[in-house]
């Protein structure tokens, strides 16, 4: 399966600014996903990202908030945009393994631990 | 759209005991259905996935689920569990893109 280098790791961020997680792969994709989970919840899929296009935002998610790039096959960034404590979460970038059938197998980046202070 | 339901947020059980977690999906489309379990401050690791054939799903330590369309269950079982296993456990479905359950808490006690 790809393997995926996401970074920060973490980091800790005054209310206000905002923060860009990269995502790189090891191999070319055509799908990427960036998901949140924040404290105690599950993940919730931000926005799915082609390359060529712009991304495309779940109910709930906004491109002014969540500005995404994706300049070529092997990389994203999500930028968390005027941040508040509310988005004190984790960011994980998850791929779909492009030896895969279509929709059956995902690869996730170990996540970006988010602290909006 | 494809979604999963997970019936349980906390399922409490003594070591060596056996358990169940549920998940029910939703889907007009087939699709894969896929059960991740995250350890403490940790990432997300793939347990077992449905993908097609045989509806018993054998994964890693010791975990199975069974695929049921008629039910659209794909529950998570474990005939004896251990310490160790003490996690959050997610269900999720594939199709153009994965979507996960709320996940279920499973706390193993001595």
């Amino acid at each position: 399966s790809a393997v995926i280098s996401q970074k920060p790791s973490r980091d800790i961020c005054q209310r206000g600014t905002s923060l860009t997680i990269q995502c790189q792969v090891d191999s070319q994709v055509t799908m990427m996903f960036w998901y949140r989970q924040q404290p105690g919840q599950s993940l919730t899929l931000i926005a799915t990202a082609n390359q060529g296009s712009e991304a495309t935002y779940e109910s709930g998610f906004v491109i002014d908030k969540f500005p995404i790039s994706r300049p070529n096959l092997t990389f994203s960034t999500l930028t968390v945009s005027n941040m508040s404590p509310e988005d004190s979460s984790i960011y994980l970038c998850s791929v779909e393994d492009p030896r895969s059938d279509r929709g059956s197998g995902y690869t996730f980046g170990s996540g970006t631990r988010l602290t909006v202070v | 759209a494809q979604s999963v339901t997970q019936l349980d947020s906390q399922v409490p059980v003594f070591e060596e005991a056996p358990v169940e977690l549920r998940c029910n999906y939703s889907s007009s489309v087939s699709v894969y259905l896929f059960w991740y379990v995250q350890y403490p401050n940790q990432g997300l690791q793939l347990l077992l996935k449905y993908l097609s054939g045989s509806t018993l799903v054998k994964g890693i330590n010791g975990f199975e689920a069974e695929f049921n369309k008629s039910q659209t269950s794909f529950h998570l079982r474990k005939p004896s569990v251990h310490i160790s296993d003490t996690a959050e456990y997610f269900c999720a479905v594939g199709h153009n893109d994965m979507r996960f359950g709320a996940g279920t808490r499973l706390t193993v006690k001595p």
